[in-house]
């Protein structure tokens, strides 16, 4: 079946160091990547995507890659701040049957001040 | 808010008991969706909803039984759960076939004692 995988679980940064994220996708009819926030005791919420038809996305200090003929696509955090500090999870739609969403395993992330 | 709204917020209930978990969007999305979030499979695709219909089933044990009367409103009833069954139950939607983001409810805590 479908999966995504991540990398790494945990990432522990200095504040003002960049912080990447790596996901794999198995589903090769998968198009669109978006990527979630969660802290604690809230609900994930979205803070950025990007769409197959396009290899990067910048957001401020978020952006995000994706390579397509490789089925990876990554998050990367620049001059990280103690507020990004959160689990952070990337995911692939899937349109192989049923629209859904496959959501990677998370990775915690921990900026030190 | 997101639009998404689940009730209660938190549930314990022992593993005798009825109880059902309600999900609400006022998006105006048609696709809804049941996620199990746990420390060992965070952000777990239990039921998907298309228009009212269920399309994805991902191999959930029948104690746990989803309702879609309609497009805007999603439940989940359990009966005879286990201790195992504690986790966060998170509920989202979206416009299907638009590849836009799915926005979550802020969850259900459910405690099974």
């Amino acid at each position: 079946g479908e999966n995504v995988e991540q990398h790494p679980s945990t990432l522990s940064v200095q504040e003002g160091d960049s912080a990447v994220i790596k996901c794999t996708y198995s589903d090769s009819a998968s198009n669109y990547f978006p990527w979630y926030k969660q802290e604690l005791g809230k609900r994930p919420q979205l803070i950025i995507d990007i769409r197959s038809n396009v290899g990067e996305k910048k957001d401020q200090r978020i952006a995000v890659t994706l390579n397509k003929t490789a089925k990876h696509f990554s998050l990367h955090i620049t001059e990280t701040q103690p507020e990004d500090s959160a689990v952070y999870f990337c995911a692939a739609m899937t349109t192989s049957g049923t629209y859904k969403y496959i959501f990677g395993t998370g990775t915690r992330l921990k900026v030190l001040a | 808010e997101t639009g998404v709204t689940q009730t209660p917020r938190h549930l314990v209930m022992g593993m005798t008991n009825k109880k059902s978990l309600k999900c609400e969007q006022h998006l105006g999305h048609n696709a809804m969706y049941w996620y199990k979030q746990s420390a060992k499979k965070p952000l777990e695709l239990m039921f998907v909803y298309n228009f009212k219909e269920q399309t994805e089933n991902n191999s959930v044990p029948s104690r746990f039984s989803p309702e879609c009367p309609n497009s805007s409103h999603l439940f989940l009833h359990l009966h005879t759960l286990q201790p195992e069954d504690s986790a966060l139950y998170l509920c989202a939607s979206s416009q299907e076939g638009l590849n836009t983001e799915a926005f979550f409810g802020q969850g259900t805590r459910l405690t099974v004692v």
